[in-house]
């Protein structure tokens, strides 16, 4: 059983670079057991995948095309964590994000962090 | 990419009630199709995976059906404790896409 808490500013600026962090604690991050992804909810929208990663050794990301330009997500093995950048942010990019796993050879999110909620605003 | 779109949008309905959520997807996507809850303040939860896969720790009264375009989430007699929000996923095709949400409110 995973948890997943998310870290991270709460405000960012536009044109900046969100940066979120997610801690997993249950289970090593350093296992081809899970995948490790990112999901979004702007206020009064609908969820959004944004990406995911899945590491053994090598690592292999997926991102969303319509992020893909301005998305990176990576594995901190050291710390058991893994990070979304979103850089070139506007105030489209406002809303609830979540880090997300589930077991890497399923295709639903068993595990899913709090959410923390990312304003763009100057 | 694959749209779903769920209906109703809300439903306000009186506990012990049946009640049915629709899923359709823009296209077929077999049986990659999945349902969350989620109550105010938390996290989505897992509740019904493949269409009809039930998960473990999860009410009975929860149940999914459907393949191809067409999907329900069916609660059978609805407690107070259901509130929530329930979403539709799919992962037939990338990127993942969710539906809009269906809030249940008890009456």
């Amino acid at each position: 059983q995973l948890q997943l808490q998310e870290s991270g500013p709460g405000l960012v600026k536009p044109s900046e670079t969100l940066s979120l962090t997610c801690t997993v604690s249950g289970d090593s991050i350093n296992t081809d057991t899970y995948y490790w992804g990112w999901a979004r909810q702007p206020p009064g929208k609908g969820l959004e995948w944004i990406g995911s990663i899945y590491y053994s050794g090598s690592t292999s990301t997926y991102y969303n095309p319509s992020l893909k330009s301005r998305v990176t997500i990576s594995v901190d093995t050291s710390k058991n964590q893994f990070s979304l950048r979103l850089s070139s942010v506007t105030a489209a990019d406002t809303a609830l994000y979540y880090c997300c796993s589930g077991f890497y050879t399923s295709e639903n999110v068993d595990w899913w962090g709090q959410g923390t909620l990312v304003t763009v605003s100057s | 990419e694959i749209v779903l779109t769920q209906s109703p949008d809300f439903q306000s309905v009186t506990p012990k009630e049946k009640v049915t959520i629709t899923c359709r997807a823009s296209q077929s996507i077999g049986s990659s199709l999945h349902w969350y809850q989620r109550k105010p303040d938390q996290s989505p939860k897992l509740l019904i995976k493949y269409a009809s896969q039930s998960i473990s720790g999860v009410p009975s009264r929860f149940s999914g059906s459907g393949s191809g375009t067409d999907f329900t989430l069916t609660i059978n007699s609805l407690e107070a404790e259901d509130a929530a929000t329930y979403y539709c996923h799919q992962s037939s095709s990338l990127p993942w896409t969710f539906g809009q949400g269906t809030k249940v409110e008890i009456k």
